[in-house]
């Protein structure tokens, strides 16, 4: 069975600009949840979709927004990019989210603000 | 709000050495506990976790956890470390009931010299 996939793996934006990062789950996984990853901060929960609604939602600011597609996949999207938004972006997903399920993570999505 | 502290950062043993990381969490209610390692180059993984039940969990790779309430700790173990264990660990907390909302801990830095 094929793992999380995260794409680009890599990128790199300037400030003020907007990203948008994918993150395709396992297949069957209905739960998808997105995480910040920083030296500075650790690893911070950002928010976590459930059949396309947004069921959970971390400490961030409105910049940081997602969406969940029919088929599970992912996207979130960062607007007017800071330098502090420089971090790895994760995404894990699980069967059905929530207490009981274990989260697999994906390779993560380096971005780099310049 | 709850909280997550890994207090040793770096942690440096020689093969057949036994280990124990620590971690307390700051949290009033139910929770339920975890532990992730992510091994040079991999992904995000799950070591083990505590929902309920007996307090000493057993995971994968002859790891095990205790969770000691009264002390809001949930210690990680090992009676005999392998080069293979460098990794970094992760402790992370979710409340029990509610909203799932994952706290990370900072992360410990294990290297074992073979």
């Amino acid at each position: 069975k094929a793992g999380v996939t995260q794409t680009p793996r890599y990128l790199i934006k300037t400030r003020g600009q907007q990203v948008t990062l994918s993150c395709s789950p396992i297949s069957g996984h209905r739960s998808v949840s997105w995480y910040q990853q920083t030296p500075g901060q650790g690893l911070q929960f950002l928010f976590e979709y459930f059949s396309e609604t947004q069921r959970n939602k971390g400490n961030f600011p409105g910049r940081f927004s997602g969406r969940q597609f029919s088929n599970s996949r992912s996207e979130m999207n960062v607007s007017t990019l800071e330098l502090g938004d420089s971090a790895l972006y994760l995404c894990a997903s699980s069967l059905a989210g929530g207490q009981g399920y274990e989260q697999y993570f994906g390779p993560g999505t380096r971005l780099t603000v310049t | 709000a709850q909280s997550v502290s890994q207090h040793n950062h770096h942690v440096i043993l020689s093969e057949a050495a036994s280990l124990e990381l620590g971690c307390n969490y700051s949290y009033g209610g139910t929770v339920n506990l975890f532990w992730y390692v992510q091994y040079p180059g991999q992904h995000l993984q799950l070591l083990l976790k505590y929902f309920s039940g007996d307090p000493l969990v057993k995971g994968i790779k002859g790891f095990e956890a205790e969770f000691i309430k009264s002390k809001f700790s949930f210690n990680l173990r090992k009676p005999s470390v392998q080069w293979s264990d460098t990794a970094e660990y992760f402790c992370a907390v979710n409340p029990g009931k509610g909203s799932y909302i994952p706290t990370f801990g900072r992360g410990t830095s294990l290297i074992v010299h073979p």
